[in-house]
């Protein structure tokens, strides 16, 4: 079956630091890739996506790269800010599957000043 | 755009009893809503898929006839937690989708369940 696997957190960096997410997948087809922010107390929304091997999706100054032969999917951003915290879900859905999604375990990330 | 809202955010009750967690897209029509799981420190878990008019699509191991689903119109899906127990207390999050073959869903902001 499907899944995603996430980097534990919590992340805690300095404001402008450089951050890595990593968010590895396993699937049996060909899938869309998505990164999903939930920041406190709301729900969760769309950060960015990639639909094939080798797209770049990218949004707020974060970016990540569809990579097959890796089977993965890091989220990067060079230089981030205390609104950056929350929570990060890595998560996948695959061709003919209602777009059913699979989500990593989500990566807390703490930004301070 | 695209906001979908849950009610109630959040609600506690006695062990037996039942629950009703509401899921509305405001600004769109929603062929397809989805309902998630989320127990503390783990990812969310589809426990159902439904369409607007017909039965909801359950995933293994989930319990059709003590999670009730209902999607009456394109704006609105209820859950219904029947006989809620004690495990049944977790945080349940909607989601909407705006038209079929879209791989973008949008989230409602989730209810927190406990049953005491």
């Amino acid at each position: 079956g499907n899944s995603v696997t996430q980097m534990e957190g919590p992340v805690t960096l300095s404001e402008e630091a450089f951050l890595t997410i990593n968010c590895t997948y396993t699937a049996t087809g060909y899938p869309s890739l998505f990164w999903y922010v939930q920041y406190p107390g709301e729900g969760l929304q769309l950060l960015l996506k990639a639909t094939k091997a080798d797209d770049k999706g990218s949004n707020k100054g974060f970016e990540a790269t569809y990579r097959k032969e890796t089977t993965s999917f890091h989220l990067e951003k060079g230089s981030v800010q205390v609104s950056d915290s929350a929570v990060y879900f890595c998560a996948l859905s695959e061709t003919g599957t209602a777009s059913k999604l699979t989500f990593g375990t989500g990566t807390r990330l703490q930004v301070t000043l | 755009g695209a906001v979908v809202s849950q009610h109630p955010s959040w609600v506690i009750c006695k062990s037996g009893t039942s629950v009703k967690i509401e899921c509305r897209s405001l600004d769109f029509q929603a062929t397809t809503m989805f309902w998630y799981r989320q127990f503390p420190k783990q990812s969310l878990m589809l426990m159902a898929t439904s369409n607007e008019g017909s039965k909801a699509t359950y995933e293994q191991g989930v319990e059709k006839d003590k999670f009730l689903i209902n999607h009456a119109s394109l704006t609105l899906s209820t859950l219904t937690v029947t006989s809620a127990h004690p495990e049944d207390s977790s945080f349940y999050i909607c989601s909407a989708r705006q038209r079929a073959g879209a791989d973008t869903q949008y989230f409602g902001p989730g209810t927190r369940l406990t049953v005491l």
